[in-house]
């Protein structure tokens, strides 16, 4: 079985400009869960979808956006991009939606740079 | 404000020997504690994920404890090897509607040959 899949790997963007990452999970999940990376933060929640609706959100300003298809694939927007956004930008997928023992699968993540 | 702190930092064994991460937090009310490993460039990886009835788990080398009372869970590896070098992450997530887990800064282990 296929594991989780994100595009592209690895982006360079500037101030301003927007971006849009995209994950696709494990075949069967339909839960999908962003989060960032970055060296002075450690790993961030943004949000989580299920079944095309967004269930959980975490504390980012509303640049950051997602949806979720049909076919559970994920995509992830930010808007007005600043340097701080430069991250490690990671999705997880599961087969529920996260609770208290499903098992999350980690994609290798896009490395997003803000130049 | 929910937190968790992950204790050493980072920490340098030889290959062989065996070590303990430490994990404190203060999320309320708890619902779970999870271990991830994190290779150098990849997503992080499940290692065991406990709710507040466990007190133990292990995955291979790897054990995990709760101590839901003092609210601190330790992760111990057993005979190290140098694919154990990773980041390693614990996360906890409060009980409730909203699934919003937490994250510790993580421990940085280092495997010497």
């Amino acid at each position: 079985k296929a594991g989780v899949t994100q595009t592209p790997r690895y982006l360079i963007k500037t101030r301003g400009q927007q971006v849009t990452l995209s994950c696709s999970p494990i075949s069967g999940h339909r839960s999908v869960s962003w989060y960032q990376q970055t060296p002075g933060q450690g790993l961030q929640f943004l949000f989580e979808y299920f079944s095309e609706t967004q269930r959980n959100k975490g504390n980012f300003p509303g640049r950051f956006s997602g949806r979720q298809f049909s076919n559970s694939r994920s995509e992830m927007n930010v808007s007005t991009l600043e340097l701080g956004d430069s991250a490690l930008y990671l999705c997880a997928s599961s087969a529920l939606p996260s609770g208290a023992d499903n098992e999350q699968f980690f994609g290798p993540g896009t490395r997003l740079t803000v130049l | 404000k929910n937190q968790v702190e992950q204790s050493p930092q980072s920490l340098i064994i030889l290959e062989g020997k065996n070590c303990t991460l430490q994990c404190n937090y203060t999320v309320s009310p708890f619902s779970n504690l999870r271990w991830y490993k994190q290779d150098t460039g990849r997503g992080p990886v499940s290692l065991t994920i406990m709710t507040f009835s466990e007190n133990t788990k292990s995955n291979g080398r790897y054990t995990a404890t709760l101590d839901a009372d003092t609210k601190q869970s330790s992760l111990h590896i057993t005979a190290s090897q140098l694919s154990d070098s990773a980041s390693y992450i614990c996360v906890v997530s409060a009980m409730g509607g909203s699934y919003i887990p937490t994250f510790g800064r993580g421990t940085s282990l280092i495997v010497h040959p």
